[in-house]
This record gives structure tokens, sequence and C-alpha cells, in this order.
């Protein structure tokens, strides 16, 4: 079954803590790799496609990267204003499968 | 229009009645999806849309769902005998292709059954 998990569930840190987050999938028939974000109320807002392992994408004090099995989502020295919950998903020809999400909170 | 856009933002229903959620995709997209998002919870798969191929449906949690997409545009997403577990936010998203690009979301119909 496709299946995409992300860990972990929750994450607090202090600002200018560097981590990172991580989304582990088994896709069949995977077309690319998928990061959003989501603020409370709102709808997922679109941050990086990755479509082969070993490719990396920069956003600011985001850079995701893939693995064959994996997808890791890195924040470097983050501030409050990144406090939301990030959503991996899976695209598949007919589907796009997202994990659950890691809520992720920036302590000032 | 710019974004894709969903109406209404909020919706509270009475038990039993009939709801419809609407969707107007990002101009040119040919796909379109449905999920549903539970408080607290991941994005659950509904529907999909593709050109003119006929819908994915495999997410349609019972008959009570059903959606339709008139003129490769505008979708509708209707539950019928609405249900106090129907009680969710429905999102719809829309891409240029399939799974393979990304999609795009609207802020979600929020629904409440009573």
């Amino acid at each position: 079954e496709d299946q995409v998990t992300q860990s972990p569930e929750a994450l607090r840190l202090q600002e200018g803590e560097s981590s990172s987050l991580n989304c582990s999938y088994t896709v069949s028939g995977l077309r690319g790799l998928f990061w959003y974000r989501q603020d409370p109320g709102k709808g997922p807002e679109f941050l990086f496609t990755l479509y082969s392992a070993g490719e990396e994408k920069e956003k600011e004090r985001l850079k995701a990267t893939l693995t064959k099995k994996e997808s890791f989502l890195h924040i470097t020295a983050p501030k409050p204003e990144d406090s939301a919950t990030y959503l991996c998903a899976g695209g598949r020809d007919d589907k796009i499968i997202f994990g659950k999400g890691t809520r992720l909170h920036i302590l000032p | 229009g710019a974004g894709v856009s969903q109406s209404p933002s909020n919706k509270v229903t009475e038990k039993g009645k009939d709801v419809e959620l609407r969707c107007d995709p990002i101009s040119g997209h040919t796909a379109l999806y449905w999920y549903r998002q539970s408080l607290g919870q991941g994005l659950e798969f509904l529907i999909y849309f593709q050109g003119n191929s006929a819908p994915d449906k495999s997410g349609l949690p019972s008959d009570r769902f059903s959606a339709e997409r008139t003129g490769g545009s505008v979708s509708t997403l209707t539950i019928q005998r609405t249900q106090q577990e129907d009680s969710a936010v429905y999102l719809c998203a829309s891409s240029r292709g399939g799974g393979w690009t990304e999609a795009f979301f609207g802020q979600g119909t929020r629904l409440t059954v009573v």
C-alpha cells in the first residue's frame, strides 16, 4: 500500500536552532515528491517539488533533499514566522498522497 | 482567477441535509483534486479529475459523496444526507497535469454538521 510517513509529529525549536523534518515514502510509480506549508485555517501552500534522488531545492531558510526512500526538509536558523505544519506528499499519475505532517513551533 | 477559489468558506448544516461545495480551479489547469481534512489530521484523498478522463473516485468514503466537473473547469462536491462525521475542512486543488506537477490549493470549505 502506498504510504507517506512524516516524523516527528511535532517539533518545538528555539529561534535560530536548526533541525530537519523527515518524510519516508513508499509510493509505487512515484513521479514527484512535494513539500507544502500549512498555516492554521488555511489551505496548504506549495514549497518544493523534487523529482530524482540527489536533487535539492532551497528557499530562504528551507532546503529540501531527496533520496530513493526519504526526503528531508532542513530548516536553518528558523524564525517564529516559520511556525506551521509542513506536509510531504508523493505524486503518482493518478493522485497525490499526503503524509500527516509535522507541526513546527519556533519559540522566540 | 489567480488562484483556486472555493465557496462557501464556511457551511453549517443540519444532519440529514444535502450540501454542495464549489471549486473554481486555476485557469488552464487540467487536473483537479478534492481532499478532506479533519481536525488535527492529514489530508484524505477523495477524488481526482484529469482532463476528459473518467474521474478516480477511489477515495470517496460512501455513496453519499459524489463530485462532478463541468466543462473541464468548475467542480462541485455533493454530500447527501450529511452526518456529523462529515464535519471537516474540504480542500480543492488544481494542477497543470497529473501527480508529477505541483497542486495548488484553495482555502477550503469548513463544513459543520449539527
